[in-house]
């Protein structure tokens, strides 16, 4: 079974430019989260899609991301316009059940780095 | 305001000894504390988990010890490999909602010396 795919691996981008990051997430999973980690802090949740539908979009840190999950298969983060603080280690993950205690796979992340 | 608090930030043992990683959380609605293990240029996977009513749990070197009055639990590795060095995250849920939403602790870099 193919795990959760993120690309690019890794991306530096100008202040004021638009990055879009990729996740695939594992097949059947209808449950897709976006995570972020910012240098040597805590992983922090953005939001959760149940197939195309946001489910929880709290985490999101301002208008400036928009995430989407087009017919409920790969979903996109586009950060637009970048700034220096955006600057992390983006991790997507996937779930068969929206429930957190049945645990889900992570991809290996997107690092962008915002110069 | 984090709500899952963690320590050491780093950690450098033995090999052969015990790596104890501690975690502390605010929420009491909190019903699910899962341990996640990186290895560099991978993703967290799930380690252990553990619910509030039980007080402890383990699985083979890796052992969770939860003090639900304390509001504190901790990661035991017993017999420390140099395989075992990666960053650990501690978490914490609403397990039993919908929404699926871990928060973490700001990880441990763990250091095992062969």
């Amino acid at each position: 079974e193919a795990g959760v795919t993120q690309f690019p691996s890794h991306s530096v981008i100008e202040k004021g430019q638009t990055v879009t990051l990729r996740c695939d997430p594992i097949s059947g999973h209808d449950n897709l989260y976006w995570y972020r980690r910012v240098m040597g802090k805590e992983i922090k949740f953005l939001l959760h899609f149940v197939k195309e539908s946001k489910q929880d979009e709290s985490g999101m840190p301002n208008n400036r991301f928009l995430a989407e999950r087009t017919g409920g298969t790969y979903s996109t983060l586009k950060v637009q316009p970048a700034e220096l603080e955006d600057s992390g280690v983006y991790f997507c993950a996937s779930s068969l059940r929206p429930k957190a205690n049945y645990g889900y796979t992570f991809g290996s992340g997107t690092r962008l780095t915002v110069v | 305001q984090q709500q899952v608090k963690q320590s050491p930030q780093s950690l450098i043992v033995q090999k052969g000894g015990i790596s104890i990683i501690n975690c502390a959380y605010e929420n009491t609605a909190f019903d699910y504390f899962p341990w996640y293990q990186q290895f560099p240029g991978k993703g967290p996977a799930l380690l252990i988990a553990i619910r509030p009513d039980v007080s402890e749990k383990k699985e083979g070197r890796f052992t969770i010890s939860f003090n639900k009055s304390a509001k504190q639990f901790s990661l035991h590795i017993m017999d420390s490999q140099p395989g075992d060095s990666a960053t650990y995250f501690c978490a914490a849920s609403t397990g039993s909602s919908n929404t699926g939403k871990l928060i973490f602790g700001q990880g441990t870099t763990l250091q095992v010396k062969p």
